[in-house]
């Protein structure tokens, strides 16, 4: 079992639609979750984090965390063509240092 | 804030040789910094931590003696990949946590290496 599992999709919505990214750890002790976007050919950039048990909104992202299920998710809503991306979610379990998912290709269709 | 330069942002070389890779983190220090290696369609390998004075802690399979990783201020961290072979083409990125201590990192743009 990897330490971090996400669909590796693709997840493909039509523009205006919402997009559902999910994500679960096998570490009941992770601490901290992140959500980053990858452009293809790019390298990753920050767009959610979230540590405590609940929903995190932050314009048309909101990051949930539910730490008894071992689940972290990112919704992203009114989605639009320039979403189309890979998301990569990671949990720190040791401090400093994250474990990444394969990550989930995003296409947002017009 | 929290901007990370990395350069190369691209290199081609021949069998053989040495490349190395530049990390900097432009507007604050950083004493820990990650390297990660990407294959196509694949997610990023965590390679090393390096380490402001110290040495790197390499992860479990990457060879130390051929990926040579020198912190030597609190904003520079270099990654240099010896004797480098075709199997070694790959994007190499590098990372620094950010200043809160959440855990959260901030990437450099990547090098991607090609060699021949």
């Amino acid at each position: 079992q990897k330490e971090v599992e996400q669909n590796s999709g693709p997840l493909s919505v039509p523009e205006g639609a919402i997009a559902s990214l999910n994500c679960t750890y096998s570490d009941r002790g992770s601490q901290s979750f992140f959500w980053y976007r990858q452009y293809s050919g790019k390298s990753p950039e920050l767009i959610m984090f979230i540590y405590s048990n609940g929903d995190k909104e932050d314009g048309r992202f909101t990051a949930q965390l539910n730490k008894a299920s071992q689940y972290v998710s990112l919704l992203i809503r009114d989605s639009q063509p320039s979403d189309s991306a890979t998301y990569l979610c990671a949990v720190n379990t040791n401090a400093g240092k994250s474990t990444f998912g394969d990550g989930t290709t995003l296409t947002v269709k017009p | 804030g929290a901007v990370v330069s990395q350069h190369p942002s691209w290199v081609i070389c021949k069998s053989g040789t040495s490349v190395k890779i530049e990390c900097r983190s432009l507007d604050f220090q950083a004493t820990t910094m990650f390297w990660y290696r990407q294959f196509p369609k694949q997610s990023l390998m965590l390679m090393a931590t390096s380490n402001e004075g110290s040495k790197a802690t390499y992860e479990q399979g990457v060879e130390k003696d051929k990926f040579l990783i020198n912190h030597a201020s609190l904003t520079l961290s270099t990654l240099t990949v010896t004797s480098a072979h075709p199997e070694d083409s790959s994007f190499y990125i590098c990372s620094a946590p950010g200043t809160s201590g959440g855990g959260e990192q901030f990437f450099g743009p990547g090098t991607r290496l090609t060699v021949l």
